[in-house]
């Protein structure tokens, strides 16, 4: 069981916007930052968003994030067949002292 | 643009050694902190440890008393074992170089920017 919550799958067809949220507690989300990865299948993790709201180099602004108290969301717009992936919200938790990643929400595109 | 490359064995023997290194290409390992992440076959992510340039480590605290990691700046590369090993360890192992910083306002983050392709660790007999 994951310390931070994510719904197991999400859906949205082609251009549409859909939101993924993770949700955690007074010792990670509350008071530290939220980080989103992608993964696509069979590749390894890469960074989609740091510091909740804050997108490398690359990223396009189709990618969103946002966090309030203890729950943080990544909103994707513009929905495309490409973002058919899994992904993870990250965020340091001061209680185990370590990075806690969510359980991860697999994206359809319909 | 950085790189790293996970390299150790694809099989290893449970209550055995799992030792895995990652080789990192394309930059200098200062001022990072070089973490482990794994994800088993179907599930999540797993942060395992960070080690940084000067040697810190933070180690998973479920994992912890399992753990020992190294780095060899001169060769740039670090590693990781993992002793006694169960099947519950069977895992895609990930190495990825990591940025730690803390603020008042935004408080502690480890950001996880570049990653390797990941290596297969299967612990069976």
């Amino acid at each position: 069981q994951s310390v931070l919550t994510q719904p197991p799958s999400a859906s949205g067809t082609p251009g549409q916007r859909v939101t993924i949220s993770c949700s955690g507690s007074s010792s990670n989300i509350a008071v530290n930052t939220v980080h989103w990865y992608r993964q696509l299948p069979g590749t390894a993790p890469k960074l989609l968003i740091y510091s909740n709201n804050q997108r490398p180099s690359g990223v396009p602004d189709r990618f969103s994030g946002s966090e309030s108290g203890t729950s943080a969301s990544l909103a994707i717009s513009g929905l495309q067949s490409e973002d058919e992936a899994d992904y993870y919200c990250a965020s340091w938790d001061d209680s185990l002292n370590g990075l806690v990643f969510g359980g991860g929400t697999k994206l359809t595109v319909l | 643009q950085v790189q790293l490359q996970e390299s150790g064995p694809g099989l290893v023997k449970p209550s055995e050694t799992l030792s895995l290194t990652c080789t990192v290409s394309g930059d200098s390992m200062s001022g990072y902190h070089w973490s482990w992440i794994r994800q088993s076959p179907g599930k999540g992510l797993e942060w395992i440890a960070y080690i940084s340039n000067s040697g810190t480590t933070n180690y998973n605290p479920a994992l912890k008393s399992r753990l020992t990691t190294s780095i060899d700046m001169s060769k740039n590369r670090f590693s990781l074992k993992l002793t006694s090993v169960t099947a519950a360890d069977t895992a895609v192992y990930y190495c990825a170089r990591g940025s730690l910083s803390y603020s008042y306002l935004r408080g502690s983050q480890l950001t996880l920017d570049y990653w390797g392709q990941g290596t297969l660790v299967t612990v069976s007999a």
